[in-house]
């Protein structure tokens, strides 16, 4: 079993539409959790940090279920700027920084 | 005023080269790291120094050798290329790894490396 784990899509969307990616990870002693964004052919970036209480960036909104041991990213009123490679990712408390990414989520938002 | 660079950004090369990628962070951090993205688009670390003290080396073959000169610098040394060896290599850089609970990576451009 991968220890990150999402859904590769394409998840091909409307200009407007609201997008929900998910991620589910294996070691129950993950710490931290992140959702970068790569663009084709760059380097990823992050999106944003994942809290327990959940958190909203703009349009952007992250969850994270412990007991579950799972992640959401819910994007609104999606934008064509929005397309992009959404990672899942999972940092282990005291690993040295280590961060296990997804395989990535591919989000195409056509006009 | 690049934050994380990496030279070169192309590189092509027969099978049974030894190849050299750097990486120099001007951000001040004190972490840097290697990683692979393969043709699958996993991304996967591979090396992290801290303060040029290796601290994270993954199941990597032994013809990989990070070399931290100091710690805005960060090399990657590949032996006798092979053709799995093709991916693009990140590098990247943090502040303060280690029992820290999480700070944020910054990566560089990335190296598409093909061996031929």
């Amino acid at each position: 079993r991968k220890e990150v784990e999402q859904d590769p899509g394409p998840f091909n969307v409307p200009e407007g539409a609201t997008v929900a990616f998910n991620c589910t990870y294996s070691n129950s002693a993950s710490q931290s959790f992140f959702w970068y964004r790569q663009d084709c052919r760059k380097e990823p970036k992050l999106l944003m940090s994942v809290y327990s209480s959940g958190n909203e960036d703009g349009r952007f909104t992250a969850q994270l279920n412990r007991a579950s041991q799972y992640i959401s990213l819910l994007i609104r009123d999606s934008k064509l700027s929005d397309s992009a490679t959404y990672l899942c990712v999972v940092n282990g408390y005291n690993q040295g920084g280590k961060l296990i990414f997804g395989q990535g989520t591919e989000l195409s938002v056509k006009p | 005023d690049t934050a994380v660079s990496q030279t070169p950004k192309y590189l092509v090369t027969q099978m049974g080269n030894d190849k050299s990628i750097k990486c120099e962070q001007n951000l001040g951090h004190d972490t840097m790291y290697w990683y692979k993205q393969d043709s699958k688009k996993f991304l996967k670390i591979m090396f992290s120094y801290n303060n040029k003290e290796l601290i994270i080396n993954e199941t990597v073959p032994n013809r990989f050798s990070p070399k931290s000169p100091d710690k805005a610098h960060l090399n990657l040394h590949i032996n006798s290329l092979e053709l799995g060896d093709s991916a693009v290599y990140f590098c990247a850089s943090s502040q303060e790894a280690g029992t820290r609970r999480y700070n944020e990576q910054f990566f560089g451009p990335g190296t598409r490396l093909t061996v031929l």
